[in-house]
């Protein structure tokens, strides 16, 4: 049982480059969120979903795309990378309405 | 709408002393509550949460939190700090059905020995 597991853990792009963050759990949760950490931020919600086919807009949601064709799988999809995208990402993972969310161990994103 | 304002982005204390953490939220809808803990470099644990029921919450590492709806609180506290305490800490809310999490900007906690 390895949780939510993201990959890469590091990555750097140049402006206008394109990637996907990966991310997988193998708990059979539902609800699978990504986030974006900045300092002084705090967290903020990019897109989740509740289930297999269905996705929705979080707080910042310019600039990125997800999908989730699986319960397991939810990418985050980076069109055309902005130096403003620079910041560290968490997936995360939740099975019940009262649940916490499990967070995966973050993506360091660099956009030179 | 949600939101959520933590009080100090910076606590210190020392080993053996009172952790007071302090968490107000905003809620249009009866709220779910969490308390996250980040150590250096690794993602959120979850300390604990309020859902329903008791107020009065108790989490892991000898963490608990009380919610108080009139104060729109959900304080953390832990009688005696020990030095593996020191992190960052989120508190987050969530209404209705509790798959949009809203986090605080978080308190890092420092204890000196």
């Amino acid at each position: 049982n390895a949780g939510v597991t993201q990959t890469p853990k590091f990555q750097v792009l140049k402006t206008g480059q394109s990637m996907t963050l990966q991310c997988a759990q193998d708990m059979n949760h539902e609800y699978m969120s990504w986030y974006r950490q900045d300092p002084g931020m705090g967290l903020r919600l990019i897109h989740y979903s509740v289930g297999a086919g269905i996705t929705d807009q979080g707080e910042v949601p310019n600039g990125y795309n997800v999908s989730r064709s699986t319960t397991e799988d939810f990418p985050l999809r980076l069109l055309s990378a902005a130096p403003s995208q620079t910041s560290v990402y968490f997936c995360a993972s939740k099975t019940t309405r009262q649940g916490g969310y499990t967070f995966g161990s973050g993506t360091r994103l660099t956009v030179v | 709408a949600q939101s959520v304002t933590q009080l100090g982005s910076h606590v210190s204390v020392s080993e053996g002393a009172l952790v007071l953490l302090r968490c107000n939220y905003s809620s249009s809808v009866p709220p779910y509550l969490f308390w996250y803990v980040q150590y250096p470099n690794q993602g959120l644990q979850l300390l604990l949460k309020y859902t329903t029921g008791a107020t009065l919450v108790k989490g892991i590492n000898g963490f608990e939190a009380e919610f108080k709806k009139s104060e729109t609180s959900f304080h953390l506290t832990k009688p005696s700090a020990h030095m593996s305490d020191a992190a960052e800490y989120f508190c987050a809310v969530s209404g209705g059905s509790n798959y949009k999490l809203t986090f605080g900007k978080g308190t890092l906690l420092t204890v000196n020995p």
